[in-house]
Parts: C-alpha cells; sequence; structure tokens
C-alpha cells in the first residue's frame, strides 16, 4: 500500500546529542514536510522540499537540519542547537501542484532527558 | 500573514448528534482549505480536500463548505458516534506561500455513548 513511514516511532535523547528521524514515502510525491506539533498549538512548519536536492526554512527551522537526496526520503536531523526538542514530528508528502492534498505519517514522539 | 482559527476549541455530544465544527481564515486568497483527523498519538487522516472553485465536498457522514469571500469553512458530521471522537483540524493553502499550508489548532470532539 501507498504511504509515509516514520521512524522511529519514540525517540529518546540526552541533552547534546544529535537525533535523526527519518520519512520514506513511496506515493511518488514531489514535496515533503516537517511540522512540529506541541500541546496546545498548531502544526508548525520546520522545513519543505519541493523538489529532489532542494529544500526551504519553515517557521521554525532554527536547531534543525533536512536533506532530500532521494524523491521518496526527507530525513529531520534535530542538533543540540534545538533548545526545545521534546515533540511529536509530522512529515507529510503532496503532489508538487498548489491544489494538492496533503498526507501525513504516523509521527514520531521525540523526548529529551 | 494567513491565520486559521477554528471554534469551538472543545465539543461534547451525545452519540447521534449532528454537529458542525467551523473554521475561518483571515485571507480568501487561498489554492484549498482541507479537513484533517487526529486521534491521540497518531498523524493526521485527511478526510476532504475542497478547491477554491468549489462549495462543498461529501464523504459518507461528512459534508465540508467552503465560503472564500467571507473566509469560512464548515464540517458537517451526520449522526455522530463514539468513533467520531478526535481531534479536527482545518488548513489552508494560501496562494501567498506556495506550497505550503497553514493550520488551525484543532476542535477537540468528543462523542458519548
Amino acid at each position: 500500500d501507498g504511504g509515509i513511514t516514520q521512524s522511529p516511532k519514540y525517540l529518546f535523547r540526552k541533552e547534546g546529542q544529535n537525533v535523526t528521524l527519518s520519512c520514506e514515502q513511496n506515493l511518488n510525491h514531489d514535496a515533503m514536510y516537517w511540522y512540529r506539533q506541541d500541546p496546545g498549538q498548531g502544526l508548525r512548519l520546520i522545513y519543505y522540499s519541493q523538489i529532489v536536492n532542494d529544500f526551504q526554512k519553515g517557521d521554525i527551522a532554527e536547531g534543525y537540519s533536512v536533506s532530500r537526496e532521494k524523491k521518496e526520503s526527507f530525513p529531520l536531523t534535530v542538533t543540540s542547537a534545538q533548545k526545545n526538542p521534546t515533540a511529536f514530528y509530522l512529515c507529510a508528502s503532496s503532489i508538487y501542484e498548489n491544489t494538492g492534498e496533503l498526507f501525513f505519517g504516523e509521527g514520531s514522539r521525540l523526548t529529551v532527558l | 500573514k494567513q491565520e486559521v482559527t477554528q471554534i469551538p476549541a472543545a465539543l461534547s455530544v451525545p452519540e447521534g448528534e449532528n454537529l458542525v465544527l467551523n473554521c475561518s481564515f483571515t485571507d480568501s486568497a487561498i489554492y484549498n482549505l482541507q479537513w484533517f483527523r487526529q486521534d491521540p498519538g497518531k498523524g493526521l487522516t485527511s478526510l476532504l480536500l475542497i478547491q477554491s472553485s468549489q462549495r462543498e465536498q461529501t464523504s459518507g457522514r461528512l459534508n465540508a463548505s467552503l465560503d472564500k469571500s467571507s473566509g469560512r469553512s464548515t464540517l458537517y458530521i451526520a449522526a455522530s458516534q463514539p468513533g467520531d471522537s478526535a481531534t479536527y483540524l482545518c488548513a489552508v493553502r494560501p496562494m501567498e506561500y506556495g506550497n505550503k499550508l497553514v493550520f488551525g489548532a484543532g476542535t477537540i470532539l468528543r462523542v458519548k455513548s
């Protein structure tokens, strides 16, 4: 079945460590996104990519990095520079059109110990 | 800057009741509006996508309407069931931002049996 796979589902990190969240899609979508969700707040965009080897910062990119070497994959690295990384992270994708429907993965919950 | 507001923030209804969730946005220049459902600890599931040229979309017991000129959308759920309990989010794709969505904070729905 086509879809978006995020891993790991749960991740614990010690302060000062970088961690990488995986996002893979087999929907043949061009555009991919990373959102952060905190309790009581709406989704906030971290990074997005419209094509391979290209990505743009979203509203809260500081302390995060991404790469887009393959169409199917858009990993997110949460660096030690991110001051408050404990959150629920959601990956999404859509076709590269302004009218495209957005689809989400199941999310990854990161907790900093 | 586009802002999306959802009212009410939470809603509790008895099983079988018809209900309406509201979504408002500040800038009518949008490509489309999308309604999502989110269960606790899960990703978002797309429910309905309404393009800017459309007035409504229907899927089963769900009906979503769009009034672009007034900056409003409603999600109507007929004959609610306990399984409908979830958080419902709406998001708009502004023409100003190209391929990014702006989300509301969501409405938490509880359907009591």
